[in-house]
């Protein structure tokens, strides 16, 4: 079974900083997607950014970019100018493109300080 | 974008009770619906994957009895937890796919939070 596992149960940045958030996973597939999610405190799942295992390049969204390296089944979130609604739960997750299932990892709390 | 709600957004039962949570796509028609459980400060865990008109497909150790599924239409399915007992109080969160919503996106509602006493 595929495991997705995030090292730092909680993260701290100041505002305007910049922090990176880890995620490595394991699977003997060769294409795949993987996700991050933020979970505010609200509870409701957003959707930050996703890749696709074929492509090289990394994705890009606004503040939010990853550093994903294939051979080494590494994922991390880079959260460039940190602000105070980045504070939330973020989750890494895993998909393969044939299944539905997704794999999630066990979160990492960002706090962000003034 | 795609939009999953929920309703209701939190409940209070008491012990022995059944009580039913909605999951619906609201802009889309999700052919597939999954159902997570989450504790205070941990990750998702899927409970189940139903897709419209067919039986849930339950992950190991969730019990099927316990946890009923309906997947009765594209944009409706029906989480019933039967006999509630206190340690089935949690945040129940439901997801959904479909082509609309993307080959490999799913969609999540904002949860429900039920508290059995």
């Amino acid at each position: 079974a595929q495991t997705v596992t995030q090292s730092q149960p909680e993260m701290s940045v100041q505002e305007a900083e910049t922090v990176t958030l880890s995620c490595t996973y394991d699977t003997s597939e060769s294409d795949y997607y993987l996700f991050w999610y933020k979970q505010p405190p609200s509870r409701q799942m957003i959707l930050v950014i996703r890749q696709e295992a074929y492509k090289q390049q990394n994705a890009t969204e606004n503040r939010f970019s990853v550093n994903f390296q294939k051979a080494a089944k590494s994922f991390s979130l880079k959260i460039s100018d940190s602000q105070l609604g980045d504070a939330a739960m973020y989750f890494c997750a895993y998909r393969r493109v044939t299944g539905n299932q997704f794999y999630f990892g066990t979160g990492t709390s960002l706090t962000v300080i003034p | 974008g795609a939009v999953v709600s929920q309703h209701p957004s939190r409940v209070i039962c008491k012990s022995g009770t059944s009580v039913k949570i909605e999951c619906r796509s609201l802009d889309f028609q999700a052919t597939t619906m999954f159902w997570y459980r989450q504790f205070p400060k941990q990750s998702l865990m899927l409970m189940a994957t139903s897709n419209e008109g067919s039986k849930a497909t339950y992950e190991q150790g969730v019990e099927k009895d316990k946890f009923l599924i309906n997947h009765a239409s594209l944009t409706l399915s029906t989480l019933t937890v039967t006999s509630a007992h206190p340690e089935d109080s949690s945040f129940y969160i439901c997801s959904a796919r479909g082509q609309l919503a993307g080959a490999y996106e799913q969609y999540f509602g904002p949860g429900t939070r039920l508290t059995v006493t």
